[in-house]
């Protein structure tokens, strides 16, 4: 089976623009699920989503949301870039909820 | 609160020497525990799950033990190898929920 993919690996904006993120979960897996990693803070919870509906969400702002299509892929937008945003986005995708995540390569986030 | 804390931030050690690093979590209700080893530049790879029954799981060189009732985790990692370097993530699940916390990670950097 293939690996949990995202697109793209790597990018560069500029503050206020948008950047929207994508990933691709292994073939039968409905759960994606969204995380911000940075040095000082780790690993963190954005959003759940399982057959088109988010089921949970993190503590972020507004300006971060996701979706979910018919065919599990995901999908991730950030508005109003902030310099602090600069991270590596990383999605884990999952058959059901409670299962063992399988973690995407991650897309490197560049804010200037 | 639910936190999930990680000892010692970083670690470095000789080829062929044996390390342990340490998750104390304060997570309730507990589902399962989870070891991740994260390459630089890459997603986190599952390298053990313990539930509430299991003590000791193994996956090669790396053994996770796990004590539900002081609620500490340990992953031990045998004849280290060049390869062992990366960032080991320590993830408690919570029941009802699925909920994911996770640990700060410890950075091993193995020496030749």
């Amino acid at each position: 089976k293939a690996g949990v993919t995202q697109t793209p690996r790597y990018l560069i904006k500029t503050r206020g623009q948008q950047v929207t993120l994508s990933c691709s979960p292994i073939s039968g897996h409905r759960s994606v699920s969204w995380y911000q990693q940075t040095p000082g803070q780790g690993l963190q919870f954005l959003f759940e989503y399982f057959s088109e509906t988010q089921r949970n969400k993190g503590n972020f702002p507004g300006r971060f949301s996701g979706r979910q299509f018919s065919n599990s892929r995901s999908e991730m937008n950030v508005s109003t870039l902030e310099l602090g945003d600069s991270a590596l986005y990383l999605c884990a995708t999952r058959a059901m909820p409670g299962e063992t995540q399988y973690f995407g390569p991650g897309t490197r986030l560049l804010v200037l | 609160k639910n936190q999930v804390e990680q000892s010692p931030q970083s670690l470095i050690i000789l080829e062929g020497k044996n390390c342990t690093l340490q998750c104390n979590y304060t997570v309730s209700p507990f589902s399962n525990l989870r070891w991740y080893k994260q390459d630089t530049g890459r997603g986190p790879v599952s390298l053990t799950i313990m539930t509430f029954s299991e003590n000791t799981k193994s996956n090669g060189r790396y053994t996770a033990t796990l004590d539900a009732d002081t609620k500490q985790s340990s992953l031990h990692i045998t004849a280290s190898q060049l390869s062992d370097s990366a960032s080991y993530i320590c993830v408690v699940i919570k029941a009802a929920g699925n909920k994911l916390t996770f640990g700060g990670g410890t950075r091993v950097l193995v020496k030749p």
